[in-house]
């Protein structure tokens, strides 16, 4: 059974840091493109960030350029997102999503981990 | 980017009607469109992709239709447990994109 859980959420300040860990299971992790889905309390879905198998390519929404970093340990079967330079509308659910083969569709999700970007 | 625009935002229908969802893409994507469903304080769960292919284990009272700018979803047959919030999302241009949601609920 394909399982993702996602960790690392809690409260912080604006222009603080936090490092979001999703552990896959059930399937070749090595094998999947990887994305971090994002949702604000109460609003729809955005695409944060994606990785290819290898971690030679990754991508991101321009709302977090430069200040959020997608990554992976393939041994692990872990994705990670560290966000730096915190805002107040980085305040969401934070979803880890694997990739449909071939597509950007999200086939599994995770359950979710909450960020709340407050002073 | 592409903007996703789901009609309507909202829809309140009984067990056993049939529900049609549409989303409008701002430019063209092919049929490079999916469907999810999400229900309170839960993932999205995939439904459809590729604007009509079934997700494994999806019940086929679920069907996506459309290509180019206009889709739908249609569920034949309302059962208890499809009242949720639906999003449609493109996947033809990077960054992919999602409707604002459809919140589908009980008469």
């Amino acid at each position: 059974e394909v399982q993702l859980v996602e960790s690392g959420g809690g409260l912080v300040q604006p222009g603080g840091s936090l490092r979001l860990s999703c552990a896959a299971s059930g399937f070749t992790f090595s094998s999947y493109w990887m994305s971090w889905v994002r949702q604000a309390p109460g609003k729809g879905l955005e695409w944060v960030a994606n990785i290819k198998q290898d971690g030679s390519e990754k991508y991101y929404v321009d709302s977090v350029k430069g200040r959020f970093t997608i990554s992976r340990d393939n041994a692990k079967n872990s994705l990670y997102l560290q966000m730096n330079s915190l805002r107040a509308e980085d305040t969401a659910v934070y979803y880890c999503a694997r990739g449909l083969p071939g597509t950007d569709y999200f086939d599994y999700w995770g359950q979710g981990t909450l960020v709340t970007v407050s002073s | 980017d592409i903007q996703m625009t789901q009609s309507p935002s909202s829809v309140s229908a009984s067990v056993g009607d049939r529900v049609t969802i549409t989303c409008r893409a701002s430019q063209g994507i092919s049929s490079w469109l999916a469907w999810y469903q999400q229900k309170p304080g839960k993932a999205p769960k995939l439904l459809i992709y590729a604007a009509s292919s079934l997700q494994s284990g999806v019940p086929s009272r679920f069907s996506g239709s459309g290509s180019g700018t206009d889709f739908t979803l249609t569920i034949s047959s309302l059962q208890p447990e499809d009242f949720a919030t639906y999003y449609c999302q493109q996947a033809n241009s990077f960054p992919p994109t999602f409707g604002q949601g459809t919140k589908l609920e009980i008469k």
